[in-house]
């Protein structure tokens, strides 16, 4: 059964670092396409991130420059690291495993999600 | 503002059908690109319900239909349950956001 365990939210001030993570199980991150997805609170979805197998990388423009998708193959695990956090990245954050190039993409599994609250 | 519409409420009773709209433009759905569908039930993750416009992931009812034309697309669900009850997505891509953009999303309610 495919499984995507998220881990890292919590609390941060304006300004802050947090680094979240996301460990499937079913499948290996290497050879698949990953994305973070968002949702504010009350709100609806917004795409944050995606990566390719081959490691090519696409940010929205929200959060272009602050924010960077990596993976560590040997833990089988996604990163989405967050730099100069902002009241507005207060959200859930989901991870995803995405199909097909990025025009194409979509997304038929996703982790139980994480609260991401920046505030003072 | 989403880059995709759609209606914030729908409903209808059991046993009717719904439809759910997704109105795009010239750079996204218009364009080509496909649309993708998922339902959230409340507190829960999101669920892959269509993908590629019309394509039924395995386990999702025949029930619920998918299509598109021109800028738009559709998320068509029969014979309507209480368990449908629950905010609906749609998604596509867009060029000149260089980017994987949402709808604003739509909340279903059973009657």
């Amino acid at each position: 059964e495919v499984q995507l365990v998220e881990s890292g939210g919590g609390l941060v001030q304006p300004g802050g670092s947090l680094r979240l993570s996301c460990a499937p199980s079913g499948f290996t991150v290497s050879s698949n396409y990953m994305s973070w997805v968002r949702q504010a609170p009350g709100k609806g979805l917004e795409w944050v991130s995606l990566i390719y197998s081959g490691g090519s990388t696409y940010y929205a423009d929200s959060v272009k420059g602050r924010f960077t998708i990596s993976r560590d193959n040997s833990k089988n695990t996604l990163y989405l690291q967050m730099k100069s956090l902002r009241a507005e990245d207060t959200a859930v954050y989901y991870c995803a495993r995405s199909r097909g190039l990025i025009a194409a993409a979509y997304f038929d599994y996703w982790g139980q999600g994480m609260l991401v609250t920046v505030s003072s | 503002q989403s880059v995709l519409t759609q209606p914030p409420s729908v409903s209808g009773a059991p046993g009717q059908r719904v439809t759910i709209s997704c109105t795009g433009s010239s750079s996204n759905i218009g364009a080509g690109y496909d649309v993708h569908w998922y339902q959230q039930l409340p507190g829960t993750a999101p669920k892959l319900l269509m993908y590629g416009n019309s394509n039924r992931p395995s386990g999702v009812p025949d029930r619920i239909s998918g299509s598109k034309s021109g800028t738009s697309a559709s998320l068509a669900i029969t014979g309507l349950q209480a368990e449908d009850e629950a905010d609906y997505y749609c998604q596509s891509y867009d060029s000149s956001l260089s980017g994987v953009v949402f709808g604003g999303g739509t909340k279903l309610t059973v009657l």
